[in-house]
């Protein structure tokens, strides 16, 4: 069975740090893999998926498939980046998204 | 506009009650699903439907029965309501091939 771990419920940095959002993952399969964003009390919206390679908000993530990690990563955080971020892994076998526990990113000024 | 739509927003009631959640998709998706959304804001499926097939049905009490007389719509209907079943109930859709899921703006639910 498919599993994601984000190991940080909670993460905090000051304005124009950078921010690293872990994720990691297990699944026997090729995985497809998602970070997904919730801002205060909204939908969860996409923010990146690792096919599309690209550089959203400012956030990439790399899939690391020997280390099983696709972490979210920012150079300078913005105090609008804070929010809740979840990873999540497509696993074919299932059609199903699993989603991590999340992390709550907050940026102070 | 395009988009997942949910009604009602907020849901409060007695225990013991029966409630109804609505959805409504106008993307022209084929697969819709329901979250549940817990206080620690951990996210769960529980049902995914495909062109109004149950395909996904997780360890939820029978009490929770979804229904989808459309393609666009999946409803979940919810008997007996307890303190526990109070959370925020997200649904979502997507399109089969194209795994991003798109989600509506939840429904939060308080059962007193």
């Amino acid at each position: 069975a498919q599993r994601v771990t984000q190991p940080e419920k909670l993460l905090s940095v000051f304005k124009g740090a950078p921010v690293e959002l872990k994720c990691n993952y297990s699944y026997s399969g090729s995985p497809e893999l998602f970070w997904y964003v919730q801002y205060s009390r909204q939908r969860l919206q996409l923010l990146l998926r690792h096919i599309s390679r690209e550089s959203i908000k400012g956030f990439t993530a790399d899939l690391n498939k020997g280390e099983t990690s696709f972490h979210l990563k920012k150079p300078f955080a913005q105090e609008e980046d804070s929010a809740m971020y979840y990873c999540a892994l497509y696993a074919t076998s299932g059609s199903r998204l699993t989603f991590g526990e999340g992390t709550q990113l907050t940026v102070n000024p | 506009d395009t988009a997942v739509s949910q009604t009602p927003k907020y849901l409060v009631t007695q225990m013991g009650n029966d409630k109804s959640i609505k959805c409504e998709q106008n993307l022209g998706h084929d697969t819709m699903y329901w979250y549940k959304q817990d206080s620690k804001k951990f996210l769960k499926i529980m049902f995914s439907y495909n062109n109004k097939e149950l395909i996904i049905n997780e360890t939820v009490p029978n009490r929770f029965s979804p229904k989808s007389p459309d393609k666009a719509h999946l409803n979940l209907h919810i008997n007996s309501l307890e303190l526990g079943d109070s959370a925020v109930y997200f649904c979502a859709s997507s399109q089969k091939g194209v795994n991003e899921q798109f989600f509506g703006p939840g429904t939060r639910l308080t059962v007193l």
